[in-house]
């Protein structure tokens, strides 16, 4: 089994509809975050949570919310879906103390229409 | 602003060969450097992780140099295989954990 589980694997939907994400992992780690990567952009930072109570915005949040209802897990929404919203999301844990490396899901593949 | 650069877009390289990519950064101080692959379809997987202090790091036919003069990290892979293709990231790391990723490049190797 995957460590860091994402669903939907895919998504198509229409703009103005809100959408969400859900992100669970069995690595006990406290830190989670969303990325969306497009091509010719690279990975871009959305949100990110140290822990439980601790929300924080990353580079390009604008259009973005999140909810981290455990430890294990870390939603994204999109409130109202616009096209340019279009990408390959990944989630993704690392573990607390410095330098540690990340550990990725298999992205949500969205498009929006 | 924090820039990234990972000099080329793809690489081809015959197989059997050691292939060389290049990481660079400007406006960053960063505290470490990690590799990832990515492979089509899935998410980025964690390689290698150097730190400043650090001038080489090695892991079975990977090896990681960082120079924190030249603002710069290389990446190779010796006597690659036509497996070692995908897209490999750079990702820099301050004190605070907080990391930013460079764009990749993508690795051909031919058989």
């Amino acid at each position: 089994d995957a460590d860091v589980t994402q669903t939907p694997r895919n998504r198509i939907t229409k703009t103005g509809k809100r959408i969400m994400l859900e992100c669970s992992q069995t690595k006990g780690h406290d830190r989670m975050y969303w990325y969306r990567q497009d091509p010719g952009l690279g990975l871009r930072l959305i949100y990110y949570s140290f822990d439980v109570k601790d929300i924080n915005k990353g580079e390009i949040s604008d259009g973005y919310s999140v909810s981290r209802q455990a430890q294990a897990k870390f939603s994204l929404s999109l409130e109202s879906a616009i096209p340019n919203q279009t990408a390959l999301y990944f989630c993704a844990t690392s573990g607390t103390g410095a330098y540690q490396p990340q550990h990725f899901g298999d992205g949500t593949r969205l498009s929006i229409l | 602003s924090q820039k990234i650069e990972q000099n080329s877009e793809a690489l081809n390289i015959q197989e059997g060969k050691t292939a060389t990519l290049t990481c660079n950064y400007t406006n960053y101080s960063p505290a470490y450097l990690q590799w990832y692959r990515q492979d089509p379809g899935r998410g980025p997987v964690f390689l290698l992780l150097i730190r400043e202090n650090e001038k080489e790091k090695r892991k079975e036919r990977l090896k990681v140099t960082f120079d924190t003069t030249l603002k710069q990290s290389l990446f190779h892979i010796t006597a690659s295989q036509p497996a070692d293709s995908a897209t490999y990231l750079c990702a820099l790391g301050n004190r605070d954990d907080k990391i930013i990723f460079g764009k990749g490049t993508r690795l051909h190797i031919l058989p």
